[in-house]
């Protein structure tokens, strides 16, 4: 059974560029989740999606957006990127959006912000 | 909101030493608890999850954490850790209607031979 696989692995851009991450989830999950992880805040939620619907947001400004297509795949989108979202951008799956879900997380996309 | 606190950043062990690392967390509702481990160059996938019932769980390759509500902590413990052992660890905790977690900032294990 194929894992959770976030395309690409490696991106880097130029300040005020925008970038869009790519996350396949396990087949038959249902719900995915975007990570941001930096050496001084760790992991932080960014959001969750469920049956194309954003169920859940973190506090992240409104440059972050996501979304979920009928497949379940879920892109996430950075606009007028700051060297500050420079960072690790984890993706996780589950097969629902209930506190007891177990988590799936892919390998993450390494954004350098130059 | 939540928070979730890991006060050691660091610990190297020998091999076959104990481990304990703590974890605490601050929502005072309902929680589930989870330890989350990065092995170096891999994903993150869990070791184990606290929901209900037996305040100690037992996960994978012989960790165990024990839940102490008075005390808001869940603390990861391994009698005799092993060189494959050395990772980062990550407590995580969500308020039990959601699966957004809340991490703490990790400890990274290095265990030596």
């Amino acid at each position: 059974k194929a894992g959770v696989t976030q395309t690409p692995r490696y991106l880097i851009k130029t300040r005020g560029q925008q970038v869009t991450l790519s996350c396949s989830p396990i087949s038959g999950h249902r719900s995915v989740s975007w990570y941001q992880q930096t050496p001084g805040q760790g992991l932080q939620f960014l959001f969750e999606y469920f049956s194309e619907t954003q169920r859940n947001k973190g506090n992240f400004p409104g440059r972050f957006s996501g979304r979920q297509f009928s497949n379940s795949r879920s892109e996430m989108n950075v606009s007028t990127l700051e060297l500050g979202d420079s960072a690790l951008y984890l993706c996780a799956s589950s097969l629902g959006t209930g506190g007891y879900e177990k988590l799936f997380f892919g390998s993450g996309t390494q954004l350098s912000v130059l | 909101a939540q928070s979730v606190s890991q006060h050691n950043h660091h610990v190297i062990l020998s091999e076959a030493a104990s481990l304990e690392l703590g974890c605490n967390y601050s929502y005072g509702g309902t929680v589930n608890l989870f330890w989350y481990v990065q092995y170096p160059g891999q994903h993150l996938q869990l070791l184990l999850k606290y929901f209900s019932g037996d305040p100690l769980v037992k996960g994978i390759k012989g960790f165990e954490a024990e839940f102490i509500k008075s005390k808001f902590s869940f603390n990861l413990r391994k009698p005799s850790v092993q060189w494959s052992d050395t990772a980062e660890y990550f407590c995580a905790s969500n308020t039990g209607t959601a699966s957004k977690l809340t991490f703490g900032t990790g400890t990274r294990l290095q265990v030596t031979l």
